[in-house]
């Protein structure tokens, strides 16, 4: 059974429209991030959250805004798409210490 | 920042040759983690392997990596490729922080491993 769920699967998006990109986990764990993957790039991390709080943020554009309803959801908007916001969103998880776990993605086409 | 290399974007062979993935990496802290992911077509990337330690082998369903701090390098082995070893394999840094804190993953582009018979 997966133990990050990440909804949907599958997103086509209009540019200049909004989405939110969900992610639970089951894990226990209190720490939750967000990593996107563009084509021919790696995987790139955009947020951390710690306890519900926001610990890092290397993302330049504010029209990403990660969403933290419980401890165990870290849900991703974001607003006025472009088509270079295409891309594979992971959401992921770990435990106080060193190994993170990953979702199975989240691919996003803005058309 | 900190970065990781992964040279080759392709690597293809023969069932049964032995695999070598390359990886270094530049960071400012003297305490990092490596580790190496495994990411399979429509699945979770997952942990294959990880250390801290220098000079010191981990092994983990057949690969073998040694983290080598004078060179900054952490690649990945195996001494004989199956085909079901095809797959997108990630090099990636952590830094240890103080207290434990959860520091960002820095991933290298990633290697595609193509193993055919």
């Amino acid at each position: 059974d997966p133990k990050i769920i990440q909804k949907p699967k599958y997103l086509v998006a209009v540019t200049g429209s909004e989405k939110i990109l969900i992610c639970e986990q089951y894990l226990g764990h209190n720490a939750m991030y967000w990593y996107r993957q563009s084509a021919k790039k790696p995987l790139e991390f955009m947020f951390s959250y710690s306890y519900q709080k926001l610990m890092d943020n290397q993302t330049a554009s504010s029209r990403f805004q990660p969403q933290s309803s419980k401890k165990n959801h870290l849900d991703l908007q974001i607003t006025a798409l472009k088509p270079d916001d295409s891309a594979t969103y992971f959401c992921a998880s770990s435990p106080q210490g060193t190994e993170v776990f990953f979702g199975k993605g989240t691919r996003l086409t803005v058309v | 920042g900190d970065s990781v290399t992964q040279k080759e974007g392709l690597v293809t062979l023969t069932e049964g040759l032995p695999v070598m993935l390359n990886c270094t990496y530049q960071t400012i802290y003297s305490n990092a983690f490596l580790f190496w992911y495994v990411h399979y077509l429509n699945e979770s990337p997952r942990l294959l392997l990880k250390s801290s330690t220098d000079n010191k082998r981990t092994e983990h369903q057949g690969f073998h990596a040694t983290l080598h701090k004078s060179s900054s390098s952490f690649h990945l082995q195996k001494s004989s490729a199956q085909l079901s070893d095809s797959a997108l394999y990630y090099c990636a840094l952590r830094r240890i922080n103080s207290g434990g804190s959860n520091a960002k993953l820095t991933f290298g582009k990633g290697t595609k491993l193509s193993v055919k018979s």
